[in-house]
């Protein structure tokens, strides 16, 4: 079974600083893509980042960028100049072509930025 | 692009009461996703189609949960008869995947229709 995996239930980090959200994941397929959704309290589901599985480049979008750690099945999020509208649950996805378009999503990280 | 659409953004209604949920994807994409999202059980795909056919549909809870894909710009998610434990945030998504099959894969979500069920 592939599965998904956030430790951190909640966290808080203060404006303008930087917070690292973590993610692991279980598979035995080698290629597949894993994602980043934000969703804050309006409830709609973001797109942050993404990454393929076959790149070993780090994918950065702005001031988000992950640490996609092939070998130790991790892939976490940092966010960096922290911003209060950052205040959101943090999804991390997994998904296998070869088990279709299937999202597998982690249970969240509730981000709180705090002025 | 207007995105994912979805209607209604909130709907109450009573034990036993037929609901049904809307949703117009995103223009050429071809699949369309449905999700349901609660406190206990997190995100879990319902139901997804590509190019309006039925792919999986495992994650439908049961027989009182039914799905259509009329044409590639509409799809509903029915709940016939209602119970409360449906009561939940119900998510439509849509996503492209570009012709010779290599594509990106990211799933665009509409804001959800928040069911109450009483």
């Amino acid at each position: 079974a592939q599965t998904v995996t956030q430790s951190q239930p909640e966290m808080s980090v203060q404006e303008a600083e930087t917070v690292t959200l973590s993610c692991t994941y279980d598979t035995s397929e080698s290629n597949y893509y894993l994602f980043w959704y934000k969703q804050p309290p309006s409830r709609q589901m973001i797109l942050v980042i993404r990454q393929e599985a076959y790149k070993q480049q780090n994918a950065t979008e702005n001031r988000f960028s992950v640490n996609f750690q092939k070998a130790a099945k991790s892939f976490s999020l940092k966010i960096s100049d922290s911003q209060l509208g950052d205040t959101a649950m943090y999804f991390c996805a997994f998904m296998t072509p070869a088990y279709g378009q299937n999202f597998v999503f982690g249970p969240g990280t509730r981000l709180s930025v705090l002025p | 692009d207007a995105g994912v659409i979805q209607s209604p953004r909130h709907e109450v209604t009573e034990m036993g009461q037929e609901v049904t949920l809307r949703c117009k994807p995103i223009s050429g994409h071809d699949y369309l996703f449905w999700y349901r999202q609660t406190m206990m059980r997190g995100l879990e795909l319902l139901i997804y189609f590509n190019n309006n056919v039925p792919i999986d549909d495992s994650g439908m809870p049961e027989d009182r949960f039914s799905a259509k894909m009329p044409n590639a710009s509409f799809s509903t998610l029915k709940i016939q008869p209602s119970e409360p434990r449906d009561s939940a945030v119900y998510f439509c998504a849509s996503s492209l995947r570009t012709s010779g099959g290599v594509g990106s894969y990211e799933q665009y979500f509409g804001p959800g229709t928040r069911l109450t069920v009483t």
